[in-house]
């Protein structure tokens, strides 16, 4: 199996921030890495697929990026309704495997 | 647009076979290529992918649960479903459905809690 990690695992920031978060696979998954957000006791919602493609509907304040082992996720600008826990996961072979999560929280 | 809504009992009892059903709204099962999957969140962690039907039938499974878990689905009815058999309190968790659109999962089901206990 791919194993996926992320890093931070939870983080701290202001409304208006510019978040980073990043997220590793243990061998090369070319651009096959997608971006979640999950809400408490709501279903995860896709946000980019396929490394830096921005789902319809997302705001362009998210952005993706990377290639191979290594990937990132962009949130320019939070807004309130940002806060919520960001998973990766990665679709280049199955079992299809997620990273275990990054929670943004308010400062 | 497509919606998916899992339904099932919320408590199984250990050793027994856990039975939850997805039904899609707004577009039809049989419709583009996509896959419908289970995926697994347990209580305050992370994601875990089950495995995947197309509407014609072919699975994948996950290598941790193979041995136990059945994916299956109704056209007839729009609706696909998961079996999961000799439950432990290891399998208690919030239980997704969601399609797989190319390699991607969009969109999800709200989710529903699964408890095994006596």
């Amino acid at each position: 199996d791919i194993q996926m990690t992320q890093s931070p695992s939870s983080l701290s920031a202001s409304l208006g921030d510019r978040v980073t978060i990043t997220c590793g696979a243990s061998q090369s998954i070319s651009y096959y890495l997608n971006w979640y957000q999950q809400k408490p006791g709501k279903a995860p919602k896709v946000l980019i697929y396929s490394a830096s493609s921005l789902q319809g509907g997302v705001p362009s304040r998210f952005s993706g990026s990377g290639s191979g082992t290594d990937f990132t996720l962009t949130i320019s600008n939070l807004q309130p309704e940002d806060f919520a826990t960001y998973y990766c996961q990665q679709s280049y072979s199955t079992p299809w495997t997620f990273g275990p999560g990054t929670k943004v929280e308010i400062k | 647009q497509v919606k998916l809504q899992e339904s099932g009992p919320g408590l199984v009892k250990p050793s027994q076979t856990l039975s939850l059903t997805c039904t899609v709204s707004g577009g039809s099962i049989n419709s583009g290529n996509y896959y419908w999957s289970w995926i697994r969140q347990h209580p305050g962690k992370g994601l875990e992918w089950i495995g995947y039907i197309s509407y014609s039938g072919t699975t994948d499974y996950n290598p941790s649960l193979k041995s136990r878990v059945t994916i299956s689905v109704d056209t007839s009815k729009n609706e696909f479903s998961l079996r999961l058999s000799s439950v432990t309190a290891a399998d208690t968790a919030v239980y997704h459905c969601a399609r797989l659109r190319s390699s991607w999962f969009d969109p999800w089901g709200q989710g529903t809690l699964v408890i095994v206990s006596s």
